[in-house]
């Protein structure tokens, strides 16, 4: 079965410009989470879905940042106007009903670079 | 903010040594859980200790849970240059009513053949 997919790997832009980060979930999965990656801060949780429904957004950084799931097998996370400290591995991650708390299978993620 | 801290942040053995790896939390907690990730790759999910239990085998792995002195630990039993990685701990808690996992900042393991 194929894991998490995101896309793309590897994004570099320049400071203003819109950065579209691309997710889809494993096939059954009903929620999704979008995490941010830094040395400085780690891990931490932007936003998650269930159901296609956001439930808590408050990781939020700012209202640059904005993310959809328009169905249960694609969710999108954007950035407008994207900043050099936008910079980081943006992961995707997506668990089995009945399990949020539980094991979390996380895509490749996605490295943002903001020059 | 953070919830769990692991201990140490670096981690430096030599193959067919144990590696110990300790993770400590503020608040009450449903779930701990432990995982790995490579250089470059997303995180794998490795073990998952719930409240009421104070101990969990799987394999190589042993994981232990004291919800007194809120602290977690992960042992790695005779390590290998594959177990090379930095290793996180999530705690999953319910805050005003909503469900979190949040992670820990890293030990990163270092296997040397």
């Amino acid at each position: 079965d194929a894991g998490v997919i995101q896309s793309p790997r590897h994004e570099v832009t320049e400071m203003g410009q819109e950065v579209t980060l691309r997710c889809k979930p494993i096939s059954g999965h009903n929620s999704l989470f979008w995490y941010r990656q830094t040395m400085m801060r780690g891990l931490e949780l932007l936003i998650y879905f269930n159901n296609n429904v956001p439930i808590d957004d408050s990781g939020m950084p700012e209202d640059r940042f904005s993310a959809k799931m328009p169905n249960a097998s694609f969710s999108t996370l954007k950035i407008q106007p994207s900043e050099p400290r936008d910079s980081a591995v943006y992961f995707c991650a997506s668990t089995p009903p009945g399990t949020r708390q539980e094991t979390q299978y996380f895509g490749p993620g996605t490295r943002l670079l903001v020059l | 903010s953070q919830q769990g801290e692991e201990d140490p942040q670096a981690l430096s053995i030599q193959e067919g040594e144990n590696a110990t790896m300790n993770c400590s939390y503020k608040t009450s907690i449903n779930n701990l859980q432990w995982y790995r990730q490579n250089s470059g790759r997303g995180l794998v999910h490795l073990i998952l200790i719930r409240s009421n239990e104070r101990e969990k085998h799987s394999g190589r792995l042993r994981v232990t849970l004291d919800t007194s002195k809120k602290s977690s630990s992960l042992l790695i039993t005779a390590s290998r240059a594959a177990d090379t990685a930095s290793y996180f701990c999530a705690t999953a808690t319910t805050q005003g009513g909503s469900e979190k996992l949040v992670f820990g900042k890293g030990t990163k393991l270092t296997v040397n053949p």
